[in-house]
């Protein structure tokens, strides 16, 4: 079966700070695309990032950036100089092949960055 | 880039009515889409998985006679509750799967009184 773990309910930081995020999966499957999603307060879901499995690269986007490690099944996001505007509900998520098939969401972690 | 319109996006209704929630895909066509319940402070639950021209399959504990959806285009689904009450009360939202990934609408807050 699989499954996503994101430990982390709740996170608060602020401004400036860096902050990461853990996310723990668990598949059979070889081949598995890896998602993350933010949903601010208005409900809908923005995509951040598609990860295959066979590409271990890390990877950074302005001041995004994600870390995959296939030994430890983990694909941690981390947010460089946290904004306000980073507050949000982070989702990682899994699909459990190739080909798009339904995605398996983790519980998600709620994202608290002050002024 | 894929565009999934979702409508309407807040919906009032009474309890023991219907109420029917729309997703488009506007310039691609949707051969799979997967319809999500999420509570408040909570995860976005499957609830069924339908295919254009096929039966929705159902996640275990969903009730398939409660929740209709149906797909009979490419580019058009739709989740009906039915005889809603307060406890499906929720915040819905559809994605639909193409050779590109997902592509989510922008959920629907249901509100039953």
């Amino acid at each position: 079966a699989q499954k996503v773990t994101q430990a982390q309910t709740e996170i608060s930081v602020v401004e400036k700070e860096d902050v990461t995020l853990d996310c723990v999966y668990e598949t059979r499957d070889t081949t598995y695309y890896l998602f993350w999603y933010k949903q601010p307060p208005s409900g809908e879901l923005v995509f951040l990032i598609r990860r295959n499995s066979f590409d271990e690269q890390n990877e950074i986007s302005g001041r995004y950036s994600w870390n995959f490690q296939k030994s430890t099944s983990s694909f941690n996001f981390t947010i460089t100089a946290s904004q306000v505007v980073d507050s949000a509900v982070y989702f990682c998520a899994l699909s459990p092949n190739t080909g798009f098939q339904k995605l398996v969401f983790g519980t998600g972690t709620r994202l608290l960055v002050s002024p | 880039g894929a565009v999934v319109s979702q409508h309407p996006s807040r919906v009032i209704c009474k309890s023991g009515t219907s109420v029917k929630i729309e997703c488009r895909s506007l310039d691609f066509q949707a051969t799979t889409m997967f319809w999500y319940r999420q509570f408040p402070k909570k995860s976005l639950m499957l609830m069924a998985t339908s295919n254009e021209g096929s039966k929705a399959t159902y996640e275990q504990g969903v009730e398939k006679d409660k929740f209709l959806i149906n797909h009979a285009s490419l580019t058009l689904s739709t989740l009906t509750v039915t005889s809603a009450h307060p406890e499906d009360s929720s915040f819905y939202i559809c994605s639909a799967s193409s050779n590109y990934g997902y592509t989510f609408g922008s959920g629907t807050r249901l509100t039953v009184v």
